[in-house]
């Protein structure tokens, strides 16, 4: 049972316009979310996180919206650069639960057009 | 220079023998973890610690086994009882109180 999914495998967008990568969720307990990039043979790097009281969060070009009543996250990227081609994962936890344990969407691969 | 290392970052290894990879940070983080990734497929968890001399089974625990006695090193061994060994395997550390969690290179095991 895929508790956090990216339905969308892979984007396409044209530099300089905006990229939306979505994530939804299906447990009630995640609390806490977050955004990570990751290139070919690398280990993912942390972009940008979320806490279930917000609904949303801004860095740079960055933003992630997180919409509770429908179990759903976004990443925008404003404006989309070559440099930002690569695989993105969503990952949740529910921090209420105290282990630390985070669940990963099975990411979406962008790739910007120059 | 603060880190987590992963080595090797090739592995090749005959079916029927238990292989060890391993993974050492010096970022003073109290918690690693060990993730697999397939292809099509996200991370996923198979062993995290968060303190020294503790750890808990994740998602795919079975065929898989770790240890955590000294703060900077959580090696995974992978044993012959696990059905499908060829993977991606990444590693991360986690600084206590925080969430984000800083991953290694990965390495890339072929069992043939």
């Amino acid at each position: 049972d895929q508790q956090v999914k990216q339905n969308s495998p892979s984007l396409s967008v044209q530099e300089g316009r905006i990229s939306i990568l979505n994530c939804d969720y299906t447990n009630s307990m995640f609390d806490y979310f977050l955004w990570y990039k990751k290139y070919p043979a690398e280990g993912p790097t942390f972009l940008i996180s979320i806490s279930s009281i917000k609904d949303k969060n801004e860095d740079g070009r960055f933003t992630v919206f997180l919409n509770k009543s429908a179990k759903h996250l976004s990443l925008h990227i404003v404006p989309s650069q070559p440099g930002d081609s690569a695989v993105y994962f969503c990952a949740a936890s529910s921090r209420t639960s105290g282990t630390y344990k985070y669940i990963f969407g099975t990411g979406t691969r962008l790739k910007v057009l120059a | 220079d603060g880190g987590i290392t992963q080595s090797p970052k090739y592995l090749f290894r005959k079916e029927g023998q238990n292989v060890t990879l391993s993974c050492e940070q010096n970022l003073n983080h109290d918690a690693m973890y060990w993730y697999r990734q397939d292809p099509g497929q996200g991370l996923r968890l198979i062993y995290y610690s968060q303190i020294v001399n503790d750890f808990q089974k994740g998602d795919i625990a079975e065929g898989y086994s770790v240890s955590r006695e000294k703060k900077e090193s959580f090696p995974l061994t992978v044993t012959s009882a696990q059905k499908n060994p060829t993977a991606f395997y990444l590693c991360a550390s986690r600084l206590s109180g925080t969430d984000t969690q800083y991953f290694g290179p990965g390495t890339r095991l072929t069992v043939l």
